[in-house]
């Protein structure tokens, strides 16, 4: 059961562009949504994260909207650069549960000069 | 410096021949976990551990076992390997009710 549902499955943006990530969860419980950066041959990493009682934080380029009430989060990179070129993730967790991240299937972003 | 390690970063190996992936971290975390990352599937856990000696499944626990005698490790283990569990599987840690998790730099793991 697919609980955290994650698109587009890749992405090509220009150098500069706006990227944007989409996710949808179905667990109510979840109150913890973290993005998380993987690049070839390393381990996701956690670029940010957001809990449920704001609509939006922004860390630098980096934006999660969040709509509790759609069940969606998305994650905005704004003037996107070839260096933003990795793996994608997010996930929800129960963080007072298991600590569990259940996450998305990931969205490899490309960036073109 | 602060960190995740896992051992060995890859291994090729056959059917039935019992292996150990280890997992250490050096930040004092209670929470340790084991994924596994299949393409177009994400991550999805395996085992999970809240403190010394208490473990738990997770999402994909068959054919792996785990341990947690001492607080920084959390092994993996894989009694008798199959193909379908070759894969690159990640350990992570962190704080109980702090969010962020840590993660190793994976392991590829190839069963023939």
């Amino acid at each position: 059961q697919q609980q955290v549902k994650q698109s587009p499955q890749s992405l090509i943006v220009q150098k500069g562009g706006i990227s944007i990530i989409n996710c949808a969860y179905e667990n109510t419980a979840f109150d913890y949504f973290p993005w998380y950066q993987q690049f070839p041959g390393k381990g996701p990493a956690l670029l940010i994260a957001i809990r449920p009682d704001v609509s939006e934080k922004k860390e630098g380029r980096f934006t999660i909207s969040f709509n509790k009430s759609a069940k969606q989060f998305s994650l905005h990179i704004m003037d996107s650069q070839p260096g933003d070129s990795a793996t994608y993730f997010c996930a929800a967790s129960m963080n007072f549960g298991n600590e569990k991240l259940t996450f998305g299937t990931g969205t490899r972003l490309t960036i073109i000069p | 410096e602060a960190q995740v390690t896992q051992n060995p970063r890859y291994l090729i190996t056959v059917t039935g021949k019992k292996l150990t992936v280890t997992c250490s971290q050096n930040m004092n975390h209670e929470y340790m976990s084991w994924y596994r990352q299949d393409p177009g599937l994400g991550l999805r856990q395996i085992y999970y551990s809240m403190n010394v000696e208490v473990t738990d499944k997770g999402d994909v626990p068959e054919g792996y076992k785990v341990s947690r005698k001492e607080k920084r490790n959390f092994p993996l283990i894989l009694e008798s390997p199959s193909p379908n569990q070759t894969s690159l599987y990640f350990c992570a840690s962190s704080l109980l009710g702090r969010g962020e998790q840590f993660f190793g730099p994976g392991t590829r793991l190839t069963v023939l």
